[in-house]
């Protein structure tokens, strides 16, 4: 089945660890996107990527980096950093040309202690 | 500034009501906008969307939503709340750049919707 993944569905790290988030797609999508989410704030936008070896700060990067070496991965890395980690964090993908929504993955917890 | 505005932190309907939820946007385009919706720890659902023609759309679950260019606004409805529609509602937009391109979703804040027995 064709979809978003993302791995781990909760994670614990202590303060002052790096640690990446994993999403992977299989729908053949240009375009991913990283959101984190707090109550009360929506989903607000860390980074996104149209296309393979680059991508573009949203409106909450500092703090956080990506890669998009392949176009099946956007893997997530909330560094030392990021002065309040844990939050709930969506991966989504659309294609960049036509009229379709994005698709999400179920999320991953994090809880930095 | 470009933005997606949910009015409504939260709302409150019983079982069997209407709802109306409302969602404006500032872009200096149609945008492509969507609703989606969340249960508790889960990810997103996309309830319908709009990108042109018909103004009125129809989604899954009985919600419907109608494009208003002249208010900037496209609303979620529902005539008749079931227990099960309790969740978070996400009001969403695309912008498409000069060369077709879809990019950088944005989300409102959310409507938290609580149905009474």
């Amino acid at each position: 089945d064709g979809g978003i993944t993302q791995s781990p569905k909760y994670l614990f790290r202590k303060e002052g660890q790096n640690v990446t988030l994993s999403c992977e797609q299989n729908l053949n999508h240009d375009a991913m996107y990283w959101y984190r989410q707090d109550p009360g704030q929506g989903l607000r936008l860390i980074y996104y990527s149209q296309i393979v070896n680059d991508f573009q700060k949203g409106d909450i990067a500092e703090g956080y980096s990506v890669s998009r070496e392949k176009k099946e991965s956007f893997p997530l890395t909330v560094t030392s950093a990021q002065k309040n980690p844990t939050a709930f964090y969506l991966c989504a993908s659309n294609p960049t040309q036509g009229y379709t929504e994005a698709f999400f993955g179920q999320g991953t917890r994090l809880t930095v202690v | 500034a470009q933005s997606v505005t949910q009015p409504d932190i939260h709302i409150t309907v019983s079982e069997g009501a209407s709802l109306e939820l409302r969602c404006n946007y500032s872009y200096g385009a149609t945008p492509y906008l969507f609703w989606y919706v969340q249960s508790p720890g889960q990810g997103l659902q996309l309830l319908l969307k709009y990108f042109s023609g018909d103004t009125l759309v129809q989604g899954i679950k009985g919600f419907e939503a109608e494009f208003k260019r002249s208010q900037s606004s496209f609303n979620l409805r529902k005539p008749s709340v079931h227990w099960s529609d309790a969740a978070e509602y996400f009001c969403a937009v695309i912008l498409v750049n000069s060369g077709g391109s879809n990019y950088k979703l944005t989300f409102g804040k959310g409507t938290l919707l609580t149905v009474n027995p």
